[in-house]
């Protein structure tokens, strides 16, 4: 099955910083990315995604790159604030069945300090 | 606004006894999961159901069994609790469509099996 690994587990930045999160996945087939954010005491939510087709989006102050050769996607967060501050997941999976599940990596705690 | 209620926060219960952890969604999603989320380990699959009456098991779902007998309500249920079932419970929703639909979750319940 699908592996996914999610690296820094920590991330502590300045105000204004940027944030970088980094996961690899194992199964080639995987061709769907999202990334949900968790706030303290909530359920995560969906804050972007990324296809396969696609090496990068961007929405507003978050970005997602995806590297397919290297089994490799990473979401950047720029001008960072201290709203950010959440543990951020990232996943992986196949789009086009109605019965595929999310893998979801370990998470990254991001602290973002006024 | 998609709502997907957990119906404790907290819940505490002792070793041995039967538990029910019970989740409801508003939008009249087919698909309905239940992950478990502890620190280091991330979220992982416990259950989903693709309809009334369906289950199919995720990565963990030794100690743990699922009803749906109505399209809103998704129930997990501790056979017999045990206290490495110490963690927080999350529910969520999907519209049809497979992945590319996101996953709408609750605020999680925060079991502690003493």
């Amino acid at each position: 099955g699908e592996n996914v690994e999610q690296h820094p587990s920590t991330l502590s930045v300045q105000e204004g910083d940027s944030a970088v999160i980094k996961c690899t996945y194992s199964d080639s087939a995987s061709n769907y990315f999202p990334w949900y954010k968790q706030e303290l005491g909530k359920g995560p939510q969906l804050i972007i995604d990324i296809r396969s087709n696609v090496g990068e989006k961007k929405d507003q102050r978050i970005a997602v790159t995806l590297n397919k050769t290297a089994k490799h996607f990473s979401l950047h967060i720029t001008e960072t604030q201290p709203e950010d501050s959440a543990v951020y997941f990232c996943a992986a999976s196949l789009m086009n069945s109605g019965y595929s599940t999310l893998t979801f990596g370990k998470g990254t705690m991001l602290l973002v300090s006024p | 606004d998609v709502k997907v209620t957990q119906s404790s926060r907290y819940l505490v219960k002792r070793t041995g006894e039967k538990v029910f952890l019970e989740c409801v969604q508003d939008m009249d999603h087919e698909n309905m999961f239940w992950y478990r989320q502890d620190p280091g380990l991330g979220l992982r699959l416990i259950y989903f159901s693709y309809d009334v009456k369906m289950k199919e098991k995720g990565d963990i779902p030794e100690g743990y069994s699922v009803s749906r007998e109505k399209k809103e309500r998704f129930s997990l249920i501790l056979e017999s609790a045990s206290t490495n079932q110490t963690s927080m419970y999350l529910c969520a929703s999907r519209a049809p469509g497979g992945t590319l639909q996101p996953q709408h979750f609750g605020d999680g319940t925060r079991l502690s099996i003493l």
